[in-house]
Formats: C-alpha cells, structure tokens, sequence
C-alpha cells in the first residue's frame, strides 16, 4: 500500500542553523512528490512540488528514488519557518493525496 | 483571487448530533476536496468531486458521511449521528484541473469539530 512516513514529529533548530525534514515513501511507481506548510494561523497551502525542482523560500527537496525518499532542506533556518510541514503523494497516478503525519518545525532565535 | 471559503469555523456538538459543513471553492474550480484531519495526523481524503459528479469517496463513512455538490460549485458534507471519534478539523480544498498529478490544491481554514 502507499504510504507517506514523517519520522519526526518535532524539529527544533536555532536560527541559521540547517534544517532536514525527513520524507519517506512507498510507492512502486514513479512518485510525483509535494511538500505543504501550514504556519500559525493561516491555511495548508503548497510549499514545492517534485516536478519543478525548485527552491521556494530557500527549501529544496530531491527525490532519492533508491532510498525512497523526498527529505526537505534548507540550509539556514529563519525564525519564520517555523510551521508544520507535510509530505504529500499522489495516490497511484491520481490527484487524490495522500499525506503524512507532519513535522512541526520549531525555529528558535 | 477570493480563497476557499468554509463555515462554520468551530462546531461543537454532542454525540448521535448532526451536523453540516459548507464549502466555497475558486471560482471556476472544477475540483473540490473534503478532507478529516483528526489530531495529530495529516489530512486524510474523505471525497474528490469534479464539477457535480464524485470522482473518489472511498474513504468516505457512509452509513455516517454524505456530501454533496449540486451546482457544481459550493459543497456541504454531513455526519449525521456523529460520534466522538468524528472529531476533527474539516479541511476543504479546490484545485483547477482535474486528473493532473501535479494540480495544486488550494485549502480553506477548515471547520473545527467537538463531538462531547
């Protein structure tokens, strides 16, 4: 079955510090893989998507097809970052999502 | 660009209640998307419309859960009885293009359930 794995529930950084959110996936298929952010008090919006391979707000994310991975990057952290991230798959070539667990991003100045 | 709208945005009610929850995409999505996020995990899909029509409700509780979308643009999903496990926030979400792995999907501020 497909499935989304965020080990982490919590990451806790100081500022300018790096930062590596952790994705994991099972998929046998070619993923196409999403990375969401919900920041305090405002809505789940789209963060990157695999397909574009860009860098949004400093974050990158490469997808590692032998370790099955998707891991989010960025290389100094700001006290801004601070949100709870979410992994996201495609469910069997579909639009429909599957998300995982999230990780809570913890910023410190 | 007005974003998804939902109301209410908290509900508390009691078990074997009912209630209903409201859903406005972008204008001129044709998909829209009910999502539970229960605490403590990430969203998990309950029902795809595309225009009018239910592309996935698989996930969807039936005996409990109906939504719908008559006009092919605002949404209501119900649970009718609720249970205490039904507590939740209620995300909806809208995305232009349906089919497209990579569509965005544009979320509301979601509806917070209670069931006491």
């Amino acid at each position: 079955a497909q499935r989304v794995t965020q080990p982490e529930k919590l990451l806790s950084v100081f500022k300018g510090a790096p930062v590596e959110l952790k994705c994991n996936y099972s998929y046998s298929g070619s993923p196409e893989l999403f990375w969401y952010v919900q920041y305090s008090r405002q809505r789940l919006q789209l963060l990157l998507r695999h397909i574009s391979r860009e860098s949004i707000k400093g974050f990158t994310a490469d997808l590692n097809k032998g370790e099955t991975s998707f891991h989010l990057k960025k290389p100094f952290a700001q006290e801004e970052d601070s949100a709870m991230y979410y992994c996201a798959l495609p469910f069997e070539g579909t639009d429909k999502l599957i998300f995982g667990t999230g990780t809570r991003l913890q910023v410190f100045p | 660009e007005a974003g998804v709208a939902q109301s209410p945005r908290y509900k508390i009610i009691e078990k074997r209640q009912s209630v209903a929850f409201w859903c406005n995409p972008i204008s001129g999505h044709a998909t829209l998307y009910w999502y539970q996020q229960i605490l403590g995990q990430g969203p998990k899909l309950l029902i795809q419309f595309q225009n009018n029509g239910v592309v996935d409700d698989s996930q969807l509780p039936k005996d409990r859960f109906s939504a719908e979308r008559l006009k092919g643009v605002d949404s209501t999903l119900k649970i009718q009885p609720a249970k205490l496990e039904d507590s939740a926030v209620y995300l909806c979400a809208s995305s232009g293009r349906t089919g497209f792995l990579n569509n965005e999907q544009f979320f509301g501020p979601g509806t917070r359930l209670t069931v006491l």
